[in-house]
């Protein structure tokens, strides 16, 4: 089984909330990582954990917060989002990091902030 | 620094005609070459892969065969369908241990019937 699951698979917010996206593989895999993606343009890298810790971030605002409870869970916490930050958020995750393993990619959560 | 350059679409075929997306790189080192897909709405699908010179991947129909010589990773399909109608990315594996994917910028795939 290779799936990835994401939840929600739609979130509507304002600014000023506070919400989580959850991301969740039962692969055994060790690396695992978010992505923001704009219409019509390729996902951009966002996060990147390695057994559990934060190896890469890729100069992600602070309103963005990940989190990797365990090796199966990865969370992004949103706070005070800006409007531009409405796109879809892909989770991913490959056996170990390094560009030999392919990365498998979960349906998505689309953002919109209000 | 690494880069993937992918063919400009939209592309636009008949249902049953060849298909070729071409993609071209720059990288050093021995990198990876993945094809993945993306339907309208959903996340990427890994299509194939290719780890090494003249490697061939192939996956539903579709190949592409890594040439060093020419840096190049070309998707094709003898027969393309209504429902492969997509988003087609290129991409490279970085080979510094980071895990990151170089992509390219996409190629929209539209086959009518």
């Amino acid at each position: 089984d290779t799936e990835v699951t994401q939840t929600p698979k739609h979130l509507v917010m304002g600014m000023t909330n506070k919400k989580s996206l959850k991301c969740e593989q039962h692969m055994g895999h060790r690396a695992m990582y978010w992505y923001k993606q704009k219409a019509k343009k390729p996902p951009e890298l966002m996060f990147v954990y390695s057994y559990e810790k934060l190896s890469i971030n890729e100069s992600v605002p602070s309103r963005f917060s990940p989190e990797c409870p365990n090796s199966s869970l990865l969370n992004l916490h949103l706070h005070a989002l800006q409007p531009e930050d409405s796109a879809l958020y892909l989770c991913a995750s490959s056996q170990v990091t390094g560009g030999l393993f392919e990365q498998y990619f979960g349906p998505g959560t689309r953002l919109t902030v209000t | 620094g690494n880069s993937v350059t992918q063919m400009e679409g939209p592309v636009t075929l008949s249902e049953e005609a060849f298909l070729t997306i071409n993609c071209t790189y720059t990288a050093t080192g021995y990198p990876s070459l993945f094809w993945y897909v993306q339907y309208p709405g959903e996340g990427l699908q890994l299509l194939l892969k290719a780890t090494k010179a003249d490697d061939k991947g192939s996956n539903k129909g579709f190949e592409a065969t890594y040439r060093k010589e020419t840096t190049s990773f070309h998707l094709e399909k003898g027969s393309v369908q209504v429902s492969d109608s997509a988003v087609y990315f290129c991409a490279l594996g970085d080979y510094d241990g980071t895990g990151k994917l170089i992509f390219g910028q996409g190629t929209t795939l539209q086959v009518k019937p």
